[in-house]
């Protein structure tokens, strides 16, 4: 456990549902992001947020919805996927912002294994 | 992020001592060097980092040249659960996230 949790773990959905990750984390952290890793593919990054405020989007297609309804809670909204959005949703936090001054170590969650059919 | 080079894969025999080394030769002066490791199909995991001092903790040891253009981290006695991907990043000042390469897949040979 890493202070960070993801739920669910696994997810299958059809392309016509809508569904939604969380992420939790109890860390005091104040920064939050998403990430997207297809199969052998490095992690893209897709939000971030700081003190629940979206501070990045990275061209990330509108049926992926975040929401940020406080700084230890963050979520991924579904809806209309494609198969090709399969992949591994990591959450992940740190203290602030990478830009901020000194380290800043990211703590990632165990991700949500999505399936779309 | 700096760009940084890491060979795509290295064995190394159990118990023995693993060194994975990293080129950051674009490096700016108050930019860190991160490591993280990603074992299978599981969230990365934070391992060290240093800024320009050789590094050590209960997981590995960093050390980064006196140039600052490289590093290598070191596992001292590499077990089996080491196998995973490892990333050493450097992230550029005043970028909002780490940018993970391909890294390096570490296999820990019995």
């Amino acid at each position: 456990e890493t202070g960070v949790t993801q739920t669910p773990r696994h997810l299958v959905m059809g392309m016509t549902n809508k569904k939604s990750l969380k992420c939790e984390q109890h860390l005091g952290h104040n920064a939050m992001y998403w990430y997207k890793q297809s199969a052998k593919k490095p992690l893209e990054l897709m939000f971030v947020y700081s003190l629940e405020e979206r501070v990045e989007n990275n061209s990330v297609p509108s049926r992926f919805s975040p929401e940020c309804p406080n700084s230890s809670h963050l979520f991924l909204h579904l809806h209309t996927l494609q198969p090709e959005d399969s992949a591994l949703y990591l959450c992940a936090s740190s203290q602030d912002l990478q830009g901020a001054s000194g380290a800043n170590v990211l703590t990632f969650g165990a991700g949500s294994r999505l399936t779309v059919l | 992020d700096a760009k940084t080079t890491q060979p795509p894969s290295m064995d190394c025999a159990e118990g023995r001592a693993a060194n994975l080394p990293c080129n950051h030769s674009t490096i700016s002066g108050n930019e860190y060097v991160y490591w993280y490791r990603q074992i299978h199909s599981q969230g990365p995991q934070y391992i060290i980092h240093g800024l320009k001092n050789n590094e050590t903790n209960e997981m590995a040891s960093l050390i980064i040249t006196e140039d600052r253009k490289s590093s290598t981290l070191i596992l001292p006695h590499a077990t089996l659960r080491d196998t995973a991907v490892y990333y050493c990043i450097v992230p550029k000042t005043g970028a909002n996230n780490l940018f993970f390469g391909t890294g390096t897949r570490l296999t820990v040979i019995p």
